[in-house]
């Protein structure tokens, strides 16, 4: 069974630092990775997709690597801003059917 | 290009009756994804319809139902609602058999349970 873990739960920096955010599958027989951020109250904004063939994806001031064989992603985010506050969501794909993480909940202070 | 429409936007129902909720896909998108977001359970994957047919359901009971029309917009029927049906229900549509089929999220509808 597919399981999907975020570290940290949650985290908060002053603005204009560089951060990461882990994401770890027990299951390496994946789709694709797809990372989402949540405002609160809010639906999900899709950030990045990493296919399952890929190894990264940018965008913009974020980077999301994917490592299938160690079960692990990142997130890495270029010179957070406040607006970058938000939670952050992992899902893995596994046929056709999303696993998500419990996500990391991002602080930014001016 | 309009994104995934969810409708409504909030639901409020009394314990024991049926609630509808409604999902308009992406232009082109054939498959339509629910998902339940309760409070401290995160996010749980309800159903999957694609091209009219339900592909696959989580592990939820059976009065959680619901359709694809043949314009593959949908519907989630929640019966006999109790109160841990509270939550957000969202929505989801791509294309599943594209190359680089990524899921596309609707803001949700907020159903709460009195």
């Amino acid at each position: 069974k597919q399981e999907v873990t975020q570290i940290p739960a949650a985290l908060s920096v002053p603005e204009g630092e560089n951060l990461v955010l882990n994401c770890s599958f027990t299951d390496s027989a994946i789709y694709n990775l797809q990372w989402f951020r949540q405002d609160p109250g809010k639906g999900l904004t899709s950030l990045l997709l990493i296919q399952s063939s890929q190894r990264e994806q940018t965008s913009g001031r974020l980077n999301a690597s994917l490592d299938k064989s160690s079960g692990r992603s990142t997130l890495y985010i270029a010179a957070s801003q406040p607006g970058d506050s938000a939670t952050y969501l992992c899902a893995v794909d596994s046929n056709y059917q999303l696993i998500w993480g419990a996500g990391t909940k991002l602080i930014i202070k001016p | 290009e309009a994104g995934v429409t969810q409708s409504p936007t909030h639901l409020i129902k009394t314990r024991g009756q049926q609630a509808t909720l409604r999902c308009s896909p992406i232009s082109g998108h054939t498959s339509v994804y629910w998902y339940q977001q309760a409070l401290g359970l995160g996010l749980q994957f309800l159903l999957w319809y694609d091209e009219g047919e339900e592909r696959n359901r989580g592990n939820f009971p059976p009065r959680f139902s619901g359709r694809q029309f043949p314009n593959y917009s949908s519907e989630l029927n929640v019966n006999a609602l109790e109160l841990e049906d509270s939550a957000l229900y969202l929505c989801a549509s791509n294309v599943p058999t594209a190359a680089n089929y990524g899921y596309t999220f609707g803001s949700g509808t907020r159903l709460t349970v009195v």
